[in-house]
C-alpha cells in the first residue's frame, strides 16, 4: 500500500515568508509524528498526533511553529515569519498503535530553504 | 532531559571489513529502535530491542541491548556498498510512550 506521502518534497522561500508542510499518513495510522533535521544532525522531534486527543507539541522550538491535523488524517505543519535557521528537512512519520513500541513510517520529508 | 550518544560519527570502510556503531543514553530505556537513512532517503525502520542484554540478527546485521538498557550497539559483517548510509539509534525518554530521541547517527561509507 501506499507509505507516507509529505509535500512540496522541496520548498524555496525568503526569510519572513509563511509556509505549509503537509503530510500524509499511512491509511489508518493514528499516531503522527513531525521531525525535524539538519544537515548532518539527528532527528528533532517536534510535534505528535494520537488519534483525537490533544497534541504534544513540546518540540516545537518557538511560537512560529503550529501543527494541525484534520479528521485524524493529514496534516499541515505551518512555519510563520521563516528564518534562515528554519532551514531542515521535515520529516513525518506515521504508527498504527499509541505505544512507542511500533514502528514508525517515515515519509521522504521536505526539505526547507530559508533564503 | 534525555541524551542520546552515538559513536563513532563517521566511519569509512573497505568492502568486506567488519562494522560497528555504539548508542549510548543517559538514562534507562524502555526499549530502543535502530533506522537506517540512505543519502538523500528517509530513515527507515530496523529494528526494536526490548529485553535486558537481547541480540537479534538481520542477515549480516547484529543488534544488542545492553543489561543495563543503556547501551545498545549495531555489528555488520562483511560490509556491502549497499550497507552506505547513516545508522540512527533512538529510544524513549524517560516518562513517554511514544516520543523518541534519535542519536545523531553513524555515517558509514564502504569503498568497494
Amino acid at each position: 500500500g501506499a507509505g507516507v506521502s509529505q509535500s512540496p518534497s522541496n520548498k524555496v522561500t525568503e526569510k519572513g515568508k509563511d509556509v505549509e508542510l503537509r503530510c500524509d499518513p499511512i491509511s489508518g495510522h493514528t499516531a503522527l509524528y513531525w521531525y525535524r533535521q539538519s544537515l548532518g544532525q539527528g532527528l528533532e522531534f517536534l510535534i505528535y498526533f494520537q488519534g483525537n486527543s490533544a497534541p504534544d507539541k513540546s518540540g516545537l522550538p518557538s511560537d512560529r511553529f503550529s501543527a494541525e491535523r484534520t479528521g485524524g488524517s493529514v496534516s499541515t505543519l505551518t512555519i510563520q515569519r521563516t528564518q534562515q535557521e528554519d532551514s531542515a528537512v521535515y520529516l513525518c512519520a506515521s504508527s498504527s498503535r499509541l505505544a512507542h513500541q511500533e514502528t514508525q513510517y517515515f515519509g521522504p520529508g521536505t526539505r526547507l530553504l530559508v533564503l | 532531559g534525555q541524551q542520546v550518544m552515538q559513536i563513532p560519527q563517521y566511519q569509512h570502510v573497505q568492502e568486506g571489513e567488519d562494522f560497528t556503531t555504539y548508542c549510548n543514553s543517559s538514562t534507562t530505556l524502555s526499549n530502543i529502535q535502530w533506522y537506517k537513512q540512505r543519502p538523500g532517503g528517509h530513515p527507515v525502520f530496523l529494528i526494536q530491542l526490548v529485553k535486558s542484554g537481547e541480540v537479534k540478527k538481520q542477515k549480516r546485521l547484529t543488534f544488542q541491548f545492553g543489561e543495563a538498557k543503556k547501551n545498545s550497539s549495531l555489528h555488520i559483517t562483511a560490509t556491502q556498498t549497499t550497507d552506505v548510509g547513516t545508522y540512527f539509534c533512538a529510544g524513549p525518554p524517560g516518562g513517554s510512550n511514544y516520543k523518541l530521541t534519535f542519536g545523531k547517527g553513524t555515517l558509514l561509507t564502504v569503498n568497494p
